[in-house]
């Protein structure tokens, strides 16, 4: 799985839109792009994943760069509660034999939306 | 639907005992994979199982084992503890999204040894 590359820390103002990069340069072509955040003394939460198209859910949306070697993570408007550690993870796509479940953490970037 | 469920959530054991983690994972989802999280290492991977196999286990000594039910609960084991044991032990649960998968994870079990 390819290795990524996150800010240790970034703040948003509530309200405004809180934009996450993440580098994956070794990124290969059968691997997704997770993100994935923690918020304290919680498990993990899992927010999208994509390929090579932008993806867009409830949570957040998913910018994937043309040559897919970085990412955003876009959440629109950034409330308090979505202070976390956002983890950005490439991991290769599920096949027969393949292992659900394992994920490289790396250190994530501690957002902290202030009010 | 219930989310994933660890116990106990809080466990406190002295060096040289040994703890039973337990996991109940989302019905219907037959993988789950158990994480520890410590300050200095952050999250990292122990091991997974799907339908009652270890299909595969992260870097960690031979005293931290597990098993799956045929009913996809889980339970992990760390025989004779150590002081570096200590940490938030987190398992999840998965499934397929297309070639993707998404991880469910619970609220952890906080293990610490005195």
């Amino acid at each position: 799985d390819a290795k990524t590359t996150q800010p240790t820390s970034m703040d948003c103002a509530e309200g405004r839109a809180a934009n996450l990069p993440c580098n994956h340069s070794t990124i290969s072509g059968n691997e997704y792009v997770y993100w994935y955040r923690q918020i304290h003394s919680q498990g993990p939460q899992y927010i999208i994943h994509g390929l090579k198209n932008n993806e867009t859910n409830e949570m957040a949306s998913l910018i994937i760069t043309e040559d897919r070697k970085s990412s955003t993570l876009i959440l629109p408007h950034a409330t308090l509660r979505d202070t976390a550690v956002y983890y950005c993870i490439v991991r290769g796509h599920y096949d027969r034999g393949s292992t659900l479940g394992r994920l490289y953490f790396g250190r994530g970037t501690q957002l902290t939306v202030w009010p | 639907k219930a989310g994933v469920t660890q116990t106990p959530r809080y466990l406190i054991k002295t060096r040289g005992q040994q703890v039973t983690l337990s996991c109940s994972p989302i019905s219907g989802h037959r993988s789950v994979s158990w994480y520890q999280q410590t300050p200095g290492q952050g999250l990292q991977f122990l091991f997974e199982y799907f339908s009652e196999t270890q299909r595969n286990k992260g870097n960690f000594p031979g005293r931290f084992s597990g098993r799956q039910f045929s009913n996809s609960r889980s339970e992990m084991n760390v025989s004779t503890l150590e002081l570096g044991d200590s940490a938030l032990y987190l398992c999840a649960s998965s499934v397929k999204q297309g070639l993707g998968e998404k991880l469910f994870f619970g609220s952890g079990t906080q293990l610490s040894v005195l």
